[in-house]
């Protein structure tokens, strides 16, 4: 079963604009939260975290938001540029596990 | 520093043969995690190693996978009598503590592997 879902395989957004990626998840103990982005051929990098007793955290360009009623998270870039063109993984863990849980990805294109 | 590293960066082998992938994490850390992504998949967790804990080998597939970890360094994911469907990029990540401390990993460029 798939704890934590990326439903937009894709998304296309133009240089400048606004990139919005999804992320749902299910398990109600997910207490943390992370977002990796992957070039191809490259193995993914860490881009920002957040925590439950957080809604929001921002660094740069970058802001993640948690919904935890909704069960429910969103990676923001703001502006996009096109060097942010990569696949995007959200991921959960409980603290109770040893594992993360990963979504399948959103390719991300910034259009020049 | 360096990274996490992985050998081989690709491996081709023949359905039934055994294959071995390494995974060299960064110093000093003591959490090593192994992962799969199968085409179109997400990444799925395999084996967990976090000092001199027994590992959690709650995500391997089956008893066809084994891992280990010496001296609290380098891993070697093993899988014997591969199988079509093993193809994958197998990932390996360290960090610096276990996930109870909310670290981050860093991962690997992996080892594509291509069963025929």
């Amino acid at each position: 079963d798939q704890q934590v879902k990326q439903n937009s395989p894709s998304l296309s957004v133009q240089e400048g604009r606004i990139s919005i990626l999804n992320c749902d998840y299910t398990n109600s103990m997910f207490d943390y939260f992370l977002w990796y982005k992957k070039y191809p051929a490259e193995g993914p990098t860490f881009l920002i975290s957040i925590s439950s007793i957080k809604d929001k955290n921002e660094d740069g360009r970058f802001t993640v938001f948690l919904n935890k009623s909704a069960k429910h998270l969103s990676l923001h870039i703001v502006p996009s540029q096109p060097g942010d063109s990569a696949v995007y993984f959200c991921a959960a863990s409980a603290n109770t596990g040893n594992q993360f849980y990963f979504g399948t990805g959103t390719s991300l294109t910034v259009i020049p | 520093g360096a990274g996490v590293s992985q050998s081989p960066s690709n491996k081709v082998t023949e359905k039934g043969k055994d294959v071995e992938l390494r995974c060299d994490p960064i110093s000093g850390h003591t959490a090593l995690y192994w992962y799969r992504q199968s085409l179109g998949q997400g990444l799925e967790f395999l084996i967990y190693f976090q000092g001199n804990s027994a590992p959690d080998k709650s995500g391997l597939p089956s008893d066809r996978f084994s891992a280990e970890r010496t001296g609290g360094s380098v891993s070697t994911l093993t899988i014997q009598r591969t199988q079509q469907e093993d193809s994958a990029v197998y990932l390996c990540a360290s960090s610096l503590g276990g996930l109870a401390g909310g670290e981050t990993q860093y991962f690997g460029p992996g080892t594509r592997l291509l069963v025929l």
